[in-house]
């Protein structure tokens, strides 16, 4: 099956500085999303990408669809300790017929020391 | 807008035990999807409806899972009976579809899942 490989696995980082964190695949994928995901709460949708190149940001985030379409970046800018948390990267792929399938990457967990 | 609803938050059994977790998604969404998400790892597509129908089940372990949703809005996942290896958050995520010309837009909402302990 398809796979994205999201790097890095764990960080940590002073509160106030940029973090970037990617994910990469060997497939195309039509789609791609930035979740984060809080202990004991499920994800919830940063960013959405529809198309290759595309640079989209939300406030202190900015989130890019590579031009191959098999990667993407995010970054956050001038982190702050609620910015803790594990953040997955997921790429849909859209298969006909009202089906598709999301994929989603093992996770980067980040800490922010204040 | 309320979001997507589970229960339990929480449930420990035994092995050989059966267990069943409940979903109620975002209204107006048609697409529910279920997701077993392992620790340290990111969620797993289960199963996916769309209205009261499958769409893709092809990762969900037939022989002990099963899941429905006869009316087209919540829905519910069984296992029986459950194995060690089923410890893990059942997270339930529910979507619309919004087509803007050539690009579909699929963003799923999730709810805050159920954590299985099996003992």
């Amino acid at each position: 099956g398809q796979q994205l490989n999201q790097s890095p696995q764990s960080m940590f980082i002073q509160e106030g500085e940029d973090v970037s964190m990617n994910c990469t695949s060997s497939s195309i994928f039509n789609t791609w999303l930035w979740y984060k995901q809080d202990p004991g709460e499920g994800p919830v949708l940063l960013i959405a990408l529809y198309k290759a190149g595309e640079l989209t940001s939300n406030g202190r985030l900015t989130a890019q669809f590579g031009i191959t379409r098999k990667d993407s970046f995010l970054n956050i800018s001038a982190s702050i300790p609620s910015d803790v948390g594990i953040y997955f990267c997921a790429g849909w792929t859209y298969s006909g017929a009202g089906s598709y399938q999301l994929t989603f990457g093992k996770g980067t967990k980040l800490s922010v020391i204040p | 807008e309320a979001g997507v609803a589970q229960s339990p938050r929480y449930k420990i059994i035994e092995k050989r035990q059966s267990v069943a977790f409940w979903c109620n998604p975002i209204s107006g969404h048609a697409t529910l999807y279920w997701y077993q998400q392992i620790l340290g790892q990111g969620p797993k597509l289960l199963i996916q409806f769309q209205n009261n129908g499958v769409v893709d089940d092809s990762q969900l372990p037939k022989d002990r899972f099963s899941a429905e949703r006869l009316k087209g809005v919540d829905s519910t996942l069984k296992i029986q009976p459950a194995k060690l290896e089923d410890s893990a958050v059942y997270l339930c995520a529910s979507s619309f579809q919004v087509r803007y010309w050539d690009i579909l837009s699929v963003e799923q909402y999730f709810g805050p899942g159920t954590r299985l302990t099996v003992t």
